[in-house]
């Protein structure tokens, strides 16, 4: 049974079109994440959600409008998708708690690619 | 603010080859310290972690040493596989994390050859 499953894992599309990433967790954690890896591995943040609120929201376009349901799901959208946009997309959740001892578990990522 | 600075690659070893990937931080306070690993079309998987000075994780042949005196964290192992070629990652969750924030270095590609 996947903890942190993301769907799709591929997808292609068209500059202009509009694309949504689906996440869900069954561990039972407080906090979700979306995190972007480009071409060379390096991994940003994009955005954390608490219990369905917005925790962190990093410099990214207004284009991406991250959506939490309930504290198990975590879905991403992308409006106007534009070259730059290609990317693997990992969904991540993790235990809020009192101390920084809690890991992140991380989905196993949708590879987005732009024509 | 806490970041974290991690060799870069890409690294390539022969099999059975002692294997060093430097990870210093900066941080304020007593972070918490973590190695992630990524396989080759996979998602990143905890590798280590350790949550106070002096501390050693240690997984699959892999260790770390919490240093707070050189504000390190050098992923080590003895004899490494073929099967250890990934990418890994260096990360922090800082002392006061409130916001569940983590932050990450920028990986570094291992390949063992036979």
């Amino acid at each position: 049974d996947t903890a942190v499953s993301q769907t799709p894992k591929y997808l292609v599309t068209q500059m202009g079109n509009d694309k949504s990433i689906k996440c869900e967790q069954n561990l039972g954690h407080d906090t979700m994440y979306w995190y972007k890896q480009d071409s060379k591995k390096f991994l940003k943040i994009m955005f954390s959600y608490n219990n369905k609120e917005l925790i962190i929201n990093e410099t990214v376009p207004n284009r991406f409008s991250p959506k939490s349901p309930d504290k198990a799901h975590l879905n991403l959208h992308i409006n106007s998708l534009e070259l730059g946009d290609s990317a693997v997309y990992f969904c991540a959740s993790s235990q809020e708690k009192k101390s920084n001892t809690g890991e992140l578990f991380f989905g196993e990522g949708s590879r987005l690619t732009v024509l | 603010g806490d970041s974290v600075t991690q060799m870069e690659g890409p690294v390539t070893l022969s099999e059975e080859a002692f294997l060093t990937i430097n990870c210093t931080y900066t941080a304020t306070g007593y972070p918490s310290l973590f190695w992630y690993v990524q396989y080759p079309g996979e998602g990143l998987q905890l590798l280590l972690k350790a949550t106070k000075a002096d501390d050693k994780g240690s997984n699959k042949g892999f260790e770390a040493t919490y240093r707070k005196e050189t504000t390190s964290f050098h992923l080590e192992k003895g004899s490494v596989q073929v099967s250890d070629s990934a990418v890994y990652f260096c990360a922090l969750s800082p002392a006061t994390n409130t916001g569940n924030q983590f932050y990450f270095g920028t990986g570094t590609s291992l390949t063992v050859i036979p």
